[in-house]
C-alpha cells in the first residue's frame, strides 16, 4: 500500500502570496494532521480533521487554513506568507481520532523569499 | 504542561554500541508515547510507541523503557549501526482529549564506523 503522499515536494513563494499544500492520506485512513517543522526543531500540530471536520487546531494564526475532501485529502492554505513560514509542512495520517498512530509524509519543504 | 523535554540534542556512538535517549514530559494525561526516526530531506518515521501501562516494550535493536513515576521514558538502541544515523524524536500525545503530538525537539545521532 502507499504511504501517505504530499505535493509539492518543493516550494518557492515571496513575501505576502499565499500557497496551497496538498496531501493524500493512507488507504483506509479518515484523519489527516498538519504539522510545521522548522529546521533544527521538531514538528508542531497545526491541525486535525477526521470526517471533513476540524477536531484540532494548534497555536497558529488565522493566516493558516485547511480543509478535508470527502475523499479524506486534504489541502493546508497559508495567507499573507511571512519569512517565518519557511519550514517543512508534514502530513500525518491516522485511521481516527481514537487512534493516536500517526504516519508521516515526506513534506513540502516552503520557501519564503 | 504540554512540554515534552529530550535530552542529549546529539549524540556520537560506535558502531555496535548503545545508543540512549531520554526524555520527560509534564501532562500526566497523556498515554501515548511514540519514537519517531528522521533522516534529513524525508518524514518522520514511526519507530517505536509505547502507553504507560507497560514498563518496557522491545522490538528488534529498539527498546522503549517507561517511567510513569519519573514521567521519564527512554529510548535505548542496541547494537547501533552507521544506519542508524538520524535524527529521533520522542512525542506523547493524550488519545481521548488530544489530537496533537507533542514533540521533543530532537537527537542528533552519529554512529562512527
Amino acid at each position: 500500500d502507499a504511504g501517505v503522499t504530499q505535493s509539492p515536494t518543493h516550494l518557492i513563494k515571496t513575501r505576502g502570496q499565499q500557497v496551497t499544500l496538498r496531501c493524500s492520506p493512507i488507504s483506509g485512513h479518515k484523519s489527516v494532521s498538519w504539522y510545521q517543522q522548522v529546521l533544527g526543531q521538531g514538528p508542531q500540530f497545526i491541525f486535525q480533521y477526521y470526517e471533513k471536520e476540524e477536531r484540532g487546531r494548534g497555536n497558529f494564526p488565522d493566516r493558516f487554513s485547511a480543509r478535508q475532501f470527502p475523499n479524506y485529502s486534504s489541502e493546508l492554505n497559508v495567507n499573507a506568507l511571512l519569512l517565518g513560514d519557511s519550514a517543512l509542512y508534514l502530513c500525518a495520517s491516522s485511521l481516527g481520532t481514537n487512534r493516536p498512530e500517526q504516519f508521516f509524509g515526506p513534506g513540502t519543504r516552503l520557501t519564503v523569499l | 504542561q504540554q512540554q515534552v523535554k529530550q535530552s542529549p540534542q546529539s549524540l556520537i556512538v560506535q558502531k555496535g554500541g548503545i545508543s540512549i535517549i531520554n526524555c520527560a514530559y509534564e501532562n500526566t494525561a497523556f498515554d501515548y508515547f511514540p519514537w519517531y526516526q528522521q533522516f534529513p530531506g524525508k518524514g518522520p518515521a514511526l519507530l517505536i510507541a509505547i502507553r504507560p501501562d507497560v514498563s518496557e516494550k522491545k522490538e528488534g535493536r529498539f527498546t522503549i523503557s517507561f517511567n510513569k513515576s519519573a514521567k521519564q521514558f527512554s529510548l535505548h538502541i542496541m547494537d547501533s549501526q552507521p544506519g542508524d544515523s538520524a535524527t529521533y524524536f520522542c512525542a506523547a500525545i493524550h488519545n481521548q482529549a488530544g489530537t496533537a503530538l507533542i514533540f521533543g525537539k530532537g537527537t542528533t545521532l552519529s554512529v562512527s564506523s
